[in-house]
């Protein structure tokens, strides 16, 4: 199976500035018939299902603020907040659905500094 | 507009039986696949496994393999996850997903509301 690892567990950054978070895969998912890694971000608020931010790496879901950027490929991926809002503390999950079966990573709690 | 549609909470005994459900609206069904996540209390996301409506195809992650099963009723557009014995550890919620497919790949992106399996004798 291939491990997913984002770091750190978890992040406080202020209102308005830069969070970033990274996540890892133990073997590349890209796929080379595309050029696509198969790389996509979740943001999880209390009480909620996950919610679809980013697929493909780095595009965003139709309605995700323009803040919000995927970038990585291969191993090594990460998601930025340019400008921290309040509404964005929540946990986020990367998953892998390169090949079955689909990994998530551990999650990483955002909160306001 | 896309819609899944989970099944009320459950409170059952260990050693119960138990199947909830899901139920998909405004796509094809049969041609989406349908992934299940398990989120134990104040843990992470778990991939369960996959089904496809069209043909009942399944796919288990090895650490649900043997402990639930899959299906679906086409006819009424709902996939199913099914417990013969329940366990205090499968006390958590679950979360149904449709698959994107095509070009995309097996990209979740419309999410059930989950449905809370608690079991406690």
């Amino acid at each position: 199976d291939i491990v997913m690892t984002q770091s750190p567990d978890s992040l406080a950054v202020s209102l308005g500035e830069r969070a970033t978070i990274n996540c890892k895969a133990s073997q590349s998912i890209l796929y080379s018939s595309n050029n696509k890694n198969y790389l996509t971000w979740y943001q999880q608020k209390p009480g909620q299902p996950p919610k679809l931010l980013i697929y493909w790496t780095s595009v965003r879901e139709s309605g995700v603020p323009d803040r919000f950027s995927g970038s990585g490929s291969e191993t090594d991926f990460t998601l930025t907040i340019s400008s921290l809002q309040a509404e964005d503390v929540a946990v986020y999950y990367c998953l892998q659905y390169y090949t079955p079966p689909y990994t998530f990573g551990q999650g990483t709690k955002l909160e306001i500094k | 507009e896309v819609q899944l549609v989970q099944s009320g909470a459950e409170v059952k005994k260990p050693g119960e039986s138990l199947k909830i459900s899901c139920k998909g609206s405004g796509y094809i069904f049969t041609t989406s696949w349908i992934g299940w996540v398990r989120q134990m209390p104040g843990k992470g996301l778990e991939w369960m496994g996959v089904i496809y409506p069209g043909d009942s195809d399944t796919k288990y992650s090895p650490s649900f393999q043997g402990q639930v099963i899959f299906s679906v009723d086409k006819s009424i557009n709902t996939a199913y996850v099914q417990w013969s014995s329940l366990k205090a550890s499968d006390t958590a919620m679950y979360y149904c997903a449709r698959l994107l497919g095509g070009d995309y790949g097996d990209l979740p992106d419309y999410w059930g509301q989950g449905t809370l399996v608690t079991v406690s004798s």
